[in-house]
Order: C-alpha cells, then structure tokens, then sequence
C-alpha cells in the first residue's frame, strides 16, 4: 500500500537556525510530490510542489525541497527559521494518473523567538 | 483565489445522529475530497468526487456517504454518528489533479460527537 513518512512529529528550533523535515514515500510509479503547511488558526495552504524536471524545487516563504528519486524522499529546508514560521508542515504525495493525494502524519514546527 | 467553504466551524452531535456537513467551492473544480484530519495520523481520505453525481471511496469510507448534485457542492454525510466520528473534517478541491494541480482546502469543521 502506498504511504508517507515523515522522520519527525514534533520540532522545536530558535529562530534563525537551519531547518530540514524527512519525508519519505512508497510507491514505485510517477508521483507529484507537494509540502503544504497549516499555520494556527488558518486552512491547509501548499507551500510547494514537484511534478517533473529540476529535483530542487523552491517554495514561498524561502522553504525548498529536494526529490531524491533513489531514496524515495522528499525533504523541506529552510536555511534560518522564522517564528512566523511556527506551523504544521505536512509532505503529501498523489500518483500520475490517479486522484488520490496520500498526506503523512504531519510535523509540528515550533519556533523560539 | 480559489475559496473553499465550509458551512460550519464547529459542530457538536449526539451519537445516532444524521450528520450533513457542506462545502462549496467558487472556482469551477471538477474534483473535490473529504478529509478527516487527526493528531499524529495526518489527513486521511474518505470519499472523493471527479464529476457531477460521481463518487469514489477513499481510503476510510465506512460510516460516511456522500453527495454530489452540483459541480461546486460537495456534501458528506454521516448517517448515524459516533464517537469514533468526532474529528476535524477538511473539504478540498482541484482543478486538475491527474497533472499538476494541488489541493484548495477549506477551514475545516470540527465536529464533536457525545
């Protein structure tokens, strides 16, 4: 059965320091690949997607993510954190052809300022 | 912006009860979902629609049904609640999704069973 894995439940960072969430997935076919990010209060809202060419792809708000084909992966970065940043991160994956978008568990992001 | 809405907030049932929550969308998606979304187990699918009157499973579809009668309305129903039902419901929508369009999601409506 297809499925999102993501390493880390719960992260905690100061602001300014580097941030990178796993994300791993199985499923042997060509996927779409997206992040999207629940900040209190407000609606799921994507952060940014990969569907095909560059692996390195760059979201809003400074956040990118690598699709590593290999390693069935797909990891958020950010290079410094911000408090506003403070959120749910959820990395979600929908295989071409299908309708379906299966979302992992989500990581909570908790920023010091 | 595409707007995704959900009729209510929050919403609190007794056990047995019919249930029947509302989303509409403004920007004329063929596709729209039902989530419940939980702590510690992500967002997970439970019905979805391609088209008008069409209807698929998703991944958790016992206890619920759902309705399409109007391209930009998409209900779900819980036809008798349970406690196991109380949860945050997520309604979405998309243009295109066998390509490259994401979800549009809306508030959420949490919805409480006692």
């Amino acid at each position: 059965a297809q499925s999102v894995s993501q390493h880390n439940h719960h992260v905690i960072l100061s602001e300014a320091a580097s941030l990178e969430l796993g994300c791993n997935y199985s499923y042997g076919g060509t996927v779409n690949l997206f992040w999207y990010v629940q900040y209190p209060g407000q609606h799921l809202q994507l952060l940014l997607k990969y569907f095909s060419g560059d692996p390195l792809v760059k979201g809003i708000k400074g956040f990118e993510a690598e699709f590593i084909k290999s390693k069935f992966s797909f990891n958020l970065r950010k290079p410094s954190v911000q408090w506003s940043d403070t959120a749910e991160y959820f990395c979600a994956v929908g295989h071409t052809g299908g309708f379906k978008t299966i979302f992992g568990a989500g990581t909570r992001l908790f920023v010091k300022a | 912006d595409v707007k995704v809405t959900q009729s209510s907030r929050y919403l609190v049932k007794r056990t047995g009860e019919k249930v029947f929550l509302e989303c509409v969308q403004d920007m004329d998606h063929e596709n729209m979902f039902w989530y419940r979304q939980d702590p510690g187990l992500g967002l997970r699918l439970i019905y979805f629609s391609y088209d008008v009157k069409m209807k698929e499973k998703g991944d958790i579809p016992e206890g619920y049904s759902v309705s399409r009668e109007k391209k930009e309305r998409f209900s779900l129903i819980l036809e008798s609640a349970s406690t196991n039902q109380t949860s945050m419901y997520l309604c979405a929508s998309s243009l295109r999704q066998l390509l490259d369009s994401p979800l549009h999601f809306g508030n959420g409506t949490r919805l409480t069973v006692t």
